[in-house]
């Protein structure tokens, strides 16, 4: 069946750092692939999202590449951010009529 | 711009009552769904709706009903509470998934309801 991977968290990084969290599916056809994120006390948020191979998602300084042949989303900022400390979902829609499949969640704590 | 609002956001329950969480949205999307999250679980799918009059099944739907008598409300009516339904409860709505635009695919969430079960 269709599947969202992350990696586990908590990650923990000091102001500015690079971020990479690690985000692999499993999906018949051609997903469509998300990234949301949600902030302490409230709802998910839409942060990038990608609908075909080879296609980047930006979106705040984030970035995010579909790659078809490792079956990847993997979401990438240069420079964190206090603020950025939120819980990050990634998501695949495996077909234009199927709902959102979500990941496990990675919390992200940058610290000043 | 209200959104996704639902009430309430937080509920203590006994072990065996009822309740109802609430969920409107003013954005006439036709699509709305309630999501559970649960600590590493991610969010997993309770029930959904592609319009007034039709909802169907998601992942994890024992112990839940809802209903969709109009466009912009969907309630998800717990019977009788059990300790395994404390949770956040995430209520979101979509236009219908796969039509052009850039607005399609995309759900807008509510803030959460977050539920325990003693």
């Amino acid at each position: 069946g269709n599947s969202v991977t992350q990696m586990e968290g908590p990650v923990t990084l000091s102001e500015e750092a690079f971020l990479t969290i690690n985000c692999t599916y499993t999906a018949t056809g051609y997903p469509s692939l998300f990234w949301y994120v949600q902030y302490p006390g409230e709802g998910l948020q839409l942060l990038l999202k990608a609908t075909k191979a080879d296609d980047k998602g930006s979106n705040k300084g984030f970035e995010a590449t579909y790659r078809k042949e490792t079956t990847s989303f993997h979401l990438e900022k240069g420079s964190v951010q206090v603020s950025d400390s939120a819980v990050y979902f990634c998501a695949l829609r495996a077909n234009q009529g199927g709902k959102l499949i979500f990941g496990q969640g990675t919390e992200l704590s940058v610290k000043p | 711009n209200a959104g996704v609002t639902q009430t309430p956001k937080f509920r203590i329950l006994k072990i065996g009552q009822s309740m109802t969480l609430q969920c409107t949205q003013d954005m006439n999307h036709n699509y709305m769904y309630w999501y559970r999250q649960d600590p590493g679980m991610g969010l997993k799918l309770i029930y959904y709706s592609v319009g007034a009059g039709i909802t169907d099944k998601g992942e994890v739907p024992n112990g839940y009903n809802v209903s969709r008598s109009t466009t912009e409300d969907f309630p998800l009516r717990l019977e009788l509470a059990a300790p395994s339904q404390t949770s956040v409860y995430f209520c979101a709505s979509s236009y219908q998934p796969g039509l052009a635009g850039s607005g399609a695919n995309v759900l807008t969430f509510g803030a959460g309801s977050r539920l325990t079960v003693l």
